[in-house]
């Protein structure tokens, strides 16, 4: 079982809607988890990290965790054309010590 | 967020020679900063520590000797891919963490080496 999974997609959704990406874990001492955004040829970007159960809200990101499920979402609202991307998830702490990456969704928001 | 940048953007070499790719903290003082590479379409991956004053620390399968790793101040960090191949043409970026207690990372813009 791969440490971080995430669909690779593509998630095609219309512009205006809620786009809904998803990650599990398998490492239940993981601690801290972020969400990258990464346009193709470029280097991933931070937008989100959260460290506590619950949802994390900023601007049109919301991001959620539930650590018992070991599940981890994001959520973006009103999505744009510029938000398609590779959103990377990836986790901090355990028993690596080291940030550890899904290998992304893409994500596709249609005009 | 904090400010890493990488030089250069993109670099191409022959191959058997070696490229140095540079990596500043602009805002900030990192005494550990990592280094990834990527290939098309793939995820990133985890190659070596670098951490200010002590030799870096390598991902299994990655050769130190291939890729020297130089952490001169708080401030830089260096990659040299030495005798550089066609299978090392990547996407190589560096990140740091702001702060030493910080788990953010945050990313160069990275370096697109190909290896001729």
């Amino acid at each position: 079982q791969k440490e971080v999974e995430q669909n690779s997609g593509p998630l095609s959704v219309p512009e205006g809607a809620i786009a809904s990406l998803n990650c599990t874990y398998s490492d239940r001492v993981s601690q801290s988890f972020f969400w990258y955004r990464q346009y193709s040829g470029k280097s991933p970007e931070l937008i989100m990290s959260i460290y506590s159960n619950g949802d994390k809200e900023d601007g049109r990101f919301t991001a959620q965790l539930n650590k018992a499920s070991q599940y981890v979402s994001l959520l973006i609202r009103d999505s744009q054309p510029s938000d398609s991307a590779t959103y990377l998830c990836a986790l901090y702490g355990g028993a690596t010590n080291k940030l550890i990456f899904g290998t992304g969704t893409l994500l596709a928001v249609q005009p | 967020g904090a400010v890493v940048s990488q030089h250069p953007s993109r670099v191409i070499c022959k191959s058997g020679t070696s490229v140095k790719i540079e990596c500043r903290s602009l805002d900030f003082q990192a005494t550990t900063m990592f280094w990834y590479r990527q290939f098309p379409k793939k995820s990133l991956m985890l190659m070596a520590t670098s951490n200010e004053g002590s030799k870096a620390t390598y991902e299994q399968g990655v050769e130190k000797d291939k890729f020297l790793i130089n952490h001169a101040s708080l401030t830089l960090s260096t990659l040299t891919v030495t005798s550089a191949h066609p299978e090392d043409s990547s996407f190589y970026i560096c990140s740091a963490p702001q702060g030493a207690q910080s788990y953010e990372q945050y990313f160069g813009p990275g370096t697109r080496l190909t290896v001729t």
